[in-house]
C-alpha cells in the first residue's frame, strides 16, 4: 500500500520568508499524481498544486512551487514570499489510481508570524 | 458552480442513534469520495462512488456505514449505532471525469460529528 510522511509536524516562519515542507512517499506505481492540500482553520480543503509523475518539469503556481525528485520518491513545497493567510494545515497526498482515492500524510501545521 | 456542499455542517448525537449526511458534489463531477479525518491527522478514504456505482471501499467502513448514491447526483452517508470513535470530521470529494485527467479532488466544508 502507498504511504506518504510529512516529517514536519509545524513550521513556523515570519512573512515574506521563504518555507519549504516536506514530503516522502512509497509506491511501486510509475504513473501516478501528487498534490499539495491547503486547510485553514475551520475552513475546507484547497487544493494548492498537482504534480504528475510522468512530467519532469515541477510544477508552479505563482508563489507556490515543487522540488519533485521521483527517484527519491520526494515531493516538497515551497512557498515564497510567503503571508498571513498562508498559516495554515499543509497535506501531502498521493492519487492511487488503482482504488482511485487519495492516500494524505499527517499534516505539516504551518504559522505565518507578521 | 458553488462547489461541493455538505450537510449539515455540525452534528451532535447520542451514542447509539443513526446519523445520516448528505454531499452535493459539483455538477458535472461524475466521482465522488467520502473521507473521515480526526483532529490534527489527514483525511482518511472511505469510499468512492462513480456515478451511482459504488466502485471501491475501505476497511474503515464497518458494517455499521452505508453510503449511497442513487442517482449519480448527490451521495448519503449514514452511520448506524454510533459510538465515541465515530466523532470526527466527515469530508466529501468530488472530480471530474477520468477523461478530464487531472484527478484533482475538490472538497466540501465537512460535517463534524459529535458522538456524546
Amino acid at each position: 500500500a502507498q504511504t506518504v510522511t510529512q516529517s514536519q509536524p509545524e513550521m513556523s516562519v515570519q512573512e515574506a520568508e521563504t518555507v519549504t515542507l516536506s514530503c516522502t512517499y512509497d509506491t511501486s506505481e510509475n504513473n501516478y499524481y501528487l498534490f499539495w492540500y491547503k486547510q485553514p482553520p475551520s475552513r475546507q480543503m484547497i487544493l494548492v498544486i498537482r504534480q504528475e509523475a510522468y512530467k519532469q518539469q515541477n510544477a508552479t503556481e505563482n508563489r507556490f512551487s515543487v522540488n519533485f525528485q521521483k527517484a527519491a520518491k520526494s515531493f516538497s513545497l515551497k512557498i515564497s514570499d510567503s503571508q498571513l493567510g498562508d498559516t495554515a494545515m499543509y497535506f501531502c497526498a498521493f492519487f492511487e489510481g488503482g482504488a482511485q482515492k487519495l492516500v494524505f500524510g499527517q499534516g505539516t501545521r504551518l504559522t505565518i508570524n507578521p | 458552480d458553488t462547489g461541493v456542499s455538505q450537510n449539515p455542517r455540525h452534528k451532535i448525537t447520542k451514542r447509539g442513534q443513526n446519523v445520516t449526511f448528505r454531499c452535493d458534489p459539483i455538477s458535472e463531477h461524475n466521482r465522488l469520495y467520502w473521507y473521515r479525518q480526526t483532529l490534527g491527522q489527514g483525511p482518511e478514504f472511505l469510499t468512492y462512488f462513480q456515478n451511482e456505482a459504488q466502485l471501491e471501499k475501505s476497511r474503515l467502513l464497518s458494517d455499521r456505514f452505508s453510503a449511497e448514491r442513487p442517482k449519480g447526483s448527490f451521495s448519503t452517508l449514514e452511520i448506524q449505532r454510533t459510538e465515541q470513535g465515530d466523532s470526527a470530521m466527515y469530508l466529501c470529494a468530488s472530480s471530474p471525469p477520468g477523461t478530464s485527467g487531472t484527478y484533482e479532488q475538490y472538497f466540501g466544508p465537512g460535517t463534524r460529528l459529535t458522538v456524546t
